[in-house]
């Protein structure tokens, strides 16, 4: 069966650091673009950014909004995902998605619940 | 920055079809992708490629994209459709969600 499972949300002091972690199992990783998106409470989709597969050099992309604080990362070896996020805000707090890209995101998490506040 | 346009929300009586559309510049140029997300569960992919249908999505789901235009449009609309609809594109190498529309079947 093709899953992904996230892990490692939960609630934290603006200002610090998290690391997300998305298991994919059904699937090589490496073969695939692995994407993040996140939702904030009673909002919208937004992007966070992705990860090409081993073929396409496994470089990444970001969303304007996450630039520079936010990092995508993968080991194929254990099949894992990764989002480092520093400097956190309190606008960053939403649900967190692993998704995979293939000619649309069909594959989703249940996703991690990431809470900024003091 | 490519912008997405949706309404905020579409109703439809039970057994009708409902028509969501998704504005963009010239977004016929792009492949549009629908998703699915109901309250509390991840979202599922419905559209992708402006009218191809994954597996296990039912016919009366379907796509289209022309002009500044894409419509997502289910037929004979079920209590089950209930749900917020976002459509989604590539700009350059980034990725854009339209705002999502809430479908209510009356």
């Amino acid at each position: 069966e093709v899953r992904l499972v996230e892990s490692g949300g939960g609630l934290v002091q603006p200002g610090r650091s998290l690391r997300l972690s998305c298991i994919a199992s059904g699937f090589t990783i490496g073969d695939s673009a692995m994407s993040w998106v996140r939702q904030a409470p009673g909002k919208g989709l937004e992007w966070v950014g992705f990860i090409r597969g081993k073929a396409y050099g496994g470089t990444t992309e970001y969303a304007a909004s996450v630039k520079g604080r936010f990092t995508i990362s993968r080991d194929d070896s254990k099949s894992i995902a990764y989002l480092q996020v520093n400097s956190l805000k309190t606008e960053d707090t939403a649900v967190y998605y692993c998704t995979r890209w293939y000619d649309a995101f069909d594959i989703w998490g249940q996703g991690t619940m990431v809470t900024v506040s003091s | 920055s490519y912008d997405l346009t949706q309404p905020l929300s579409v109703s439809v009586a039970l057994g009708l079809t409902a028509r969501i559309t998704c504005g963009g510049n010239n977004i016929r140029s792009k492949n549009v992708h629908w998703y699915q997300q109901k309250p509390g569960q991840a979202p599922v992919s419905v559209i992708y490629r402006d009218s191809k249908r994954p597996s296990g999505i039912p016919e009366r789901f379907s796509g289209s994209n022309s002009g500044n235009t894409a419509t997502l449009t289910i037929s004979r609309a079920q209590a089950g459709d209930e749900a917020d609809y976002y459509c989604q594109v590539w700009d350059s190498s980034t990725v854009v969600f339209g705002g999502g529309t809430k479908l209510t079947v009356l």
